[in-house]
C-alpha cells in the first residue's frame, strides 16, 4: 500500500513537448506539494495546494501547471518542455498546512528532456 | 547566501565510528527543523525533528542553536545501512502554509 505514488516513474521526452505527471495519496493529507531535485540535488518547493486550493507557486515558469481535482490528487502539468526541466521531480503530502509536521515524499519522477 | 547550508561531504567513516553534521540556516524566523534521509535514488524520509532542547532518537541525537541559528546531527556507532545523503531541513509559517526549505545534504558513506 503505497502511500505517495507518482505516475510515471521514468519519463523521457523531447524539447517542445507537453507532459503530465500524476500523483496520488492515500493517506487522508490535506496538503499536498511539487519538488524539484536537480542534478545537484537541490530539492526546492514548487507548489503547494491545501484542500485543492493553490497555497504556495514560488517562482515557477508558467509552462508549469498544477492540478488538483480533489484532495488526494494532485498532478503536474508541464508545456513546452526545456533541456532544464530534466529533474527529479517528488510530490509530497502533510496532514496540515501548519505546525511542525512531516512531509510524505512520493518515489519521484525522473524527468529527461532531450 | 543559501538559506540552508550544510557540507556537502563525502563523510567516509568506518562501521561504529561517531560522526556529525552541522547546517547552518539564515532566516531568524524559521519556526521547525528537521533531519531528513535520503538514500540514492530515493525519496527523502524523515529521520527526526530536531527541538531546541535537543533530541534523540536510538544512534541519532539531534541539537539545535536558534542563538547561532546552527542545527547539528551525531550519529553514534555507525551502521553501513546509514550510508545516505542527510538533508537539514528548515520549515517557516507563512501566508500560503508551512514551508520547507532544504539543504542540499552532506553524503555519509560508512566503510567497512
Amino acid at each position: 500500500d503505497t502511500a505517495v505514488s507518482q505516475t510515471p516513474k521514468y519519463l523521457v521526452t523531447q524539447m517542445g513537448n507537453d507532459k503530465s505527471i500524476k500523483c496520488e495519496q492515500n493517506l487522508g493529507h490535506d496538503t499536498m506539494y511539487w519538488y524539484k531535485q536537480d542534478s545537484k540535488k537541490f530539492l526546492k518547493i514548487m507548489f503547494s495546494y491545501n484542500n485543492k486550493e493553490l497555497i504556495i507557486n514560488e517562482t515557477v515558469p508558467n509552462r508549469f501547471s498544477p492540478k488538483s481535482p480533489d484532495k488526494a490528487h494532485l498532478n503536474l502539468h508541464i508545456n513546452s518542455l526545456e533541456l532544464g526541466d530534466s529533474a527529479v521531480y517528488f510530490c509530497a503530502s502533510s496532514p496540515r498546512l501548519a505546525g511542525a509536521s512531516e512531509q510524505y515524499f512520493g518515489p519521484g519522477t525522473r524527468l529527461t528532456v532531450t | 547566501r543559501k538559506e540552508v547550508e550544510q557540507d556537502p561531504g563525502p563523510f567516509n567513516v568506518p562501521e561504529g565510528a561517531t560522526v556529525a553534521f552541522n547546517c547552518t540556516y539564515s532566516n531568524s524566523a524559521s519556526q521547525s527543523f528537521f533531519w531528513y534521509r535520503q538514500d540514492c535514488r530515493k525519496e527523502p524520509k524523515l529521520l527526526m525533528s530536531v527541538y531546541s532542547s535537543g533530541n534523540e532518537d536510538g544512534r541519532f541525537t539531534a541539537q539545535l542553536n536558534r542563538a547561532s541559528q546552527y542545527i547539528s546531527l551525531l550519529i553514534r556507532d555507525s551502521k553501513l545501512s546509514d550510508s545516505a545523503t542527510y538533508l537539514c531541513v528548515v520549515a517557516k509559517l507563512t501566508g500560503g502554509g508551512n514551508k520547507l526549505t532544504f539543504g542540499t545534504g552532506t553524503q555519509l558513506k560508512v566503510e567497512l
